[in-house]
């Protein structure tokens, strides 16, 4: 079973917009990560959080844990086409080593 | 350095057959993990070698096995083919550390007629 759960599934919004996804885990986490796939394509590591940390930046990525909760966001500022694509969150769980849990993914549409 | 490389990047297959998956890590990471990715069953963790050393393994049946060479590259083996097998197959590298950032190849697409 799957130990992530994306909401909203899809999200559609038009460029310069924000875009927020949410994730909720199950298990502790060591850390938890964020992914971008386009089309069907490999995966694109877009940030880690670590379960001590509470928020991390990156461009115009932001994501926030709250381990209390078991959830995480990620919000995109100042969308662009570009953005389109799905979005997976994945948790280490406490499966060990290297083994992510995914959720399901948000599908997110940007329109210029 | 290169990324993480997958061949082939595209596969068809009968039932029953069998097929083998490659993958080479980025250079200097030992740890590789794969993945199946299914509309239905999103994107589920079949098993995770470092160096030649199957370390987890995901709720998949014997069919699907595989192992790791000397030089960290990957192979995964699906025996006895099934429609259902039809999939995004990833692989993704790490460094030595446990439970760093993994880093995905452009998988392989397998279609199982």
């Amino acid at each position: 079973s799957q130990q992530g759960e994306e909401d909203p599934q899809a999200l559609s919004i038009q460029e310069g917009e924000n875009a927020t996804m949410n994730c909720s885990y199950k298990t502790s986490i060591n850390n938890l990560q964020w992914y971008r796939q386009n089309s069907g394509r490999g995966l694109v590591h877009l940030i880690l959080i670590r379960s001590n940390e509470r928020e991390k930046h990156s461009g115009r990525l932001r994501v926030t844990l709250d381990t209390s909760k078991k959830s995480s966001s990620l919000l995109i500022t100042a969308s662009r086409a570009a953005d389109t694509a799905s979005y997976f969150c994945a948790t280490d769980g406490t499966g060990g080593y290297n083994k992510l849990i995914f959720g399901a993914g948000t599908r997110l549409a940007v329109h210029p | 350095k290169a990324g993480v490389t997958q061949t082939p990047r595209y596969l068809i297959k009968t039932r029953g057959q069998q097929v083998t998956l490659s993958c080479s890590p980025i250079s200097g990471h030992r740890s590789v993990s794969w993945y199946q990715q299914t509309p239905g069953q999103g994107l589920q963790f079949l098993f995770e070698y470092f160096s030649e050393t199957q370390r987890n393994k995901g709720n998949f049946p014997g069919r699907f096995s595989g192992r790791q060479f000397s030089n960290s590259r990957s192979e995964m083996n699906v025996s006895t083919l099934e429609l259902g097998d039809s999939a995004l197959y990833l692989c993704a590298s790490s460094p030595d550390r446990q439970r760093d950032t993994q880093y995905f190849g452009p998988g392989t697409r397998l279609t199982v007629l």
